[in-house]
């Protein structure tokens, strides 16, 4: 089936550590996004992709990271400039050029203990 | 800077009645507005959507209007049931700057039965 998936589903983190969320799709794609969901605030912008080996920051790129280096994958690495990174993480995808629909993950939440 | 006004940020009607959420943009060079539903712990996925050649697009219970004079637009979902329960996004993109999804706020609707 095609589809994207994000791993893990939950993720725990110590304080001072990076860590990496995985995202992967199939639907041949170029574009790619992730969005961090925190309750009452909507999805906000973190980074996007429109093609391999390029990215752009979204509004909140600020203690994030991320590698385009295959089409199929867009990892974000949480890194320890992040303040407050406990939050649910969406990966996103879509065709490039074309004002279409938005294929999410099923997200990743991670929780800094 | 872009930006999408949801309202309003909770909604609560009996089952069998009609609710209505709008949002309002900022960028007047947007020309895609996807609605998405997002049940808890999963990922956002597409209800439906409206291009800014359109007014008004309907899909069964659910429509969506479009006013870009206003830069307005609206879901409405009519007879609602118990499982139309989630929280509900608007968002806006052009085709321009990657095709980025700007999103609303998020409504959380609730359907007493």
């Amino acid at each position: 089936d095609g589809g994207i998936t994000q791993s893990p589903k939950y993720l725990f983190r110590k304080e001072g550590q990076n860590v990496t969320l995985s995202c992967e799709q199939n639907l041949n794609h170029d574009a790619m996004y992730w969005y961090r969901q925190d309750p009452g605030q909507g999805l906000r912008l973190i980074y996007y992709s429109q093609i391999v080996n390029d990215f752009q920051k979204g509004d909140i790129a600020e203690g994030y990271s991320v590698s385009r280096e295959k089409k199929e994958s867009f990892p974000l690495t949480v890194t320890s400039a992040q303040k407050n990174p406990t939050a649910f993480y969406l990966c996103a995808s879509r065709p490039r050029g074309r004002n279409t629909e938005a294929f999410f993950g099923q997200g990743t939440r991670l929780t800094v203990v | 800077g872009e930006n999408v006004e949801q309202h309003p940020s909770t909604l609560s009607v009996q089952e069998g009645d009609s609710a209505v959420i709008k949002c309002t943009y900022s960028d007047s060079a947007s020309n895609y507005f996807p609605w998405y539903k997002q049940e808890l712990g999963k990922g956002p996925q597409l209800i439906i959507d409206i291009r800014s050649n359109v007014g008004e697009k309907k899909d069964q219970r659910i429509a969506v209007t479009l006013n870009k004079t206003a830069k307005h637009f609206s879901l409405h979902i009519t007879e609602t049931q118990p499982e139309d329960s989630a929280v509900y996004f608007c968002a806006a993109s052009k085709n321009s700057q990657g095709g980025k999804l700007i999103f609303g706020q998020g409504t959380e609707l609730s359907v007493k039965p």
